[in-house]
């Protein structure tokens, strides 16, 4: 799986927005951008995930860069609650996938009251 | 639908025992990934589990195995326990290898 650089740490005030980067320069073209974060104390949870397009949920927005070869997870208005370790993970589609994530070391996101 | 369940959620061992913990899949989700997560070391992927198949294998030594049962419910067992063992091990289901995968609360064992 190719490897995703994210910075090791990020400060936000709440009620701001957030934007966490992620480079990925040797991504294939088989291969998603998927986002989970783990809150403490608790398991991983998935965010989003996209392919070319930008894409939007409830949770976040992630906008994938032209080239692909970055991605940036979007918090719109991020409140205590969103206090996580947020990993930016590739994951590749195809005959004979493996389901494992493969995990980096993640951005830790502290937020300011 | 009821979350991913992990049995149980804290252990602690002696050095040379060996553990077996438990994972419930969400109903319906036919795959089941462990993983092991450590301060040092942080989340590392052990084995991966479809139909009762073991699909993929992380690296990781013999004395970690698993499988999966015909309801997809998983195990995973750890034999002769080391104190580097000591770790929060995560289940996380999904419906096939692409889909998003659900995660546990983890078991969180400890080995003196």
């Amino acid at each position: 799986d190719a490897k995703t650089t994210q910075p090791n740490s990020m400060e936000s005030n709440e009620e701001e927005p957030v934007h966490l980067p992620c480079n990925h320069s040797t991504i294939s073209g088989t291969d998603y951008i998927h986002w989970y974060r783990q809150l403490p104390s608790q398991g991983p949870e998935y965010v989003i995930h996209g392919l070319t397009s930008n894409v939007n949920n409830r949770m976040a927005s992630l906008a994938i860069a032209e080239d692909r070869k970055s991605s940036t997870l979007i918090l719109h208005r991020a409140t205590l609650r969103d206090a996580a370790v947020y990993y930016c993970i590739l994951k590749g589609y195809y005959g004979g996938s493996q389901g494992n994530l493969i995990f980096g070391k993640g951005t830790k996101l502290s937020v300011k009251p | 639908k009821a979350g991913v369940t992990q049995t149980p959620r804290y252990l602690i061992k002696t050095r040379g025992q060996q553990v077996t913990l438990s994972c419930s899949p969400i109903s319906g989700h036919r795959s089941v990934s462990w993983y092991q997560q450590t301060p040092g070391q942080g989340l590392q992927f052990l084995f991966e589990y479809f139909s009762e198949t073991q699909r993929n294998k992380g690296n990781f030594p013999g004395r970690f195995s698993g499988r999966q049962f015909s309801n997809s419910r998983s195990e995973m067992n750890v034999s002769t326990l080391e104190l580097g063992d000591s770790a929060l091990y995560l289940c996380a289901s999904s419906f096939d290898f692409w889909g998003r995968q659900f995660f546990g609360p983890g078991t969180r064992l400890t080995v003196l």
